[in-house]
């Protein structure tokens, strides 16, 4: 069975600092892996996904199979960047495919 | 482009009782996700629908069960309502069975037990 660890249920940095989110999974064959964002009375959305490999408000987060993690990094904070975030999972292929698995989810808050 | 769409907005029952939840995904959409999102438990997968037809489901209950009519709305039923089924229960949608569809999220429908 797949899983996805967010080690930091809160993480708090200052603007203009670095911020790094991280996520591990354990997932025996190719998963692809996303980051969804909640900001304040806002839906759930995706922010990225680790096969666009594009960078999204500034954030980039790479999948390292070995390692098995997909932290999510931004070089310089900001304010609006406050919000929940989650990484997430889904089997590539199989009877599984489509259903999304969660991390427990990182609230940031990055102070002025 | 309307998002997916949710209701109610918030819905309060007693134990034992059931209740419906209603999602619309976005139009062009064939797949509909729920999820539930309780205190301390995460975001779990509930069912997905396709096409009408359930494709799969999480971890939980029978008393949990849903469909999705011919214009690929969708309703989920919790039957015997347990104090532990008090959640914020999230509705998704994609274009189908492709794994690289993107999910879109509603805004979710908070369900009380008392």
């Amino acid at each position: 069975a797949q899983r996805v660890t967010q080690p930091e249920k809160l993480l708090s940095v200052f603007k203009g600092a670095p911020v790094e989110l991280k996520c591990n999974y354990s997932y025996s064959g190719s998963p692809e892996l996303f980051w969804y964002v909640q900001y304040s009375r806002q839906r759930l959305q995706l922010l990225l996904r680790h096969i666009s490999r594009e960078s999204i408000k500034g954030f980039t987060a790479d999948l390292n199979k070995g390692e098995t993690s997909f932290h999510l990094k931004k070089p310089f904070a900001q304010e609006e960047d406050s919000a929940m975030y989650y990484c997430a999972l889904r089997k590539a292929g199989g009877t599984s495919y489509g259903k999304l698995t969660f991390g427990q989810g990182t609230i940031l808050t990055v102070h002025p | 482009e309307a998002g997916v769409t949710q209701s109610p907005t918030h819905l309060i029952k007693t134990r034992g009782q059931q209740a419906t939840l209603r999602c619309s995904p976005i139009s062009g959409h064939t797949s509909v996700y729920w999820y539930q999102q309780a205190l301390g438990l995460g975001l779990q997968f509930l069912l997905w629908y396709d096409e009408g037809e359930e494709r799969n489901r999480g971890n939980f209950p029978p008393r949990f069960s849903g469909r999705q009519f011919p214009n690929y709305s969708s309703e989920l039923n919790v039957n015997a309502l347990e104090l532990e089924d008090s959640a914020l229960y999230l509705c998704a949608s994609s274009l189908g069975l492709g794994q690289n569809y993107e999910q879109y999220f509603g805004p979710g429908t908070r369900l009380t037990v008392t």
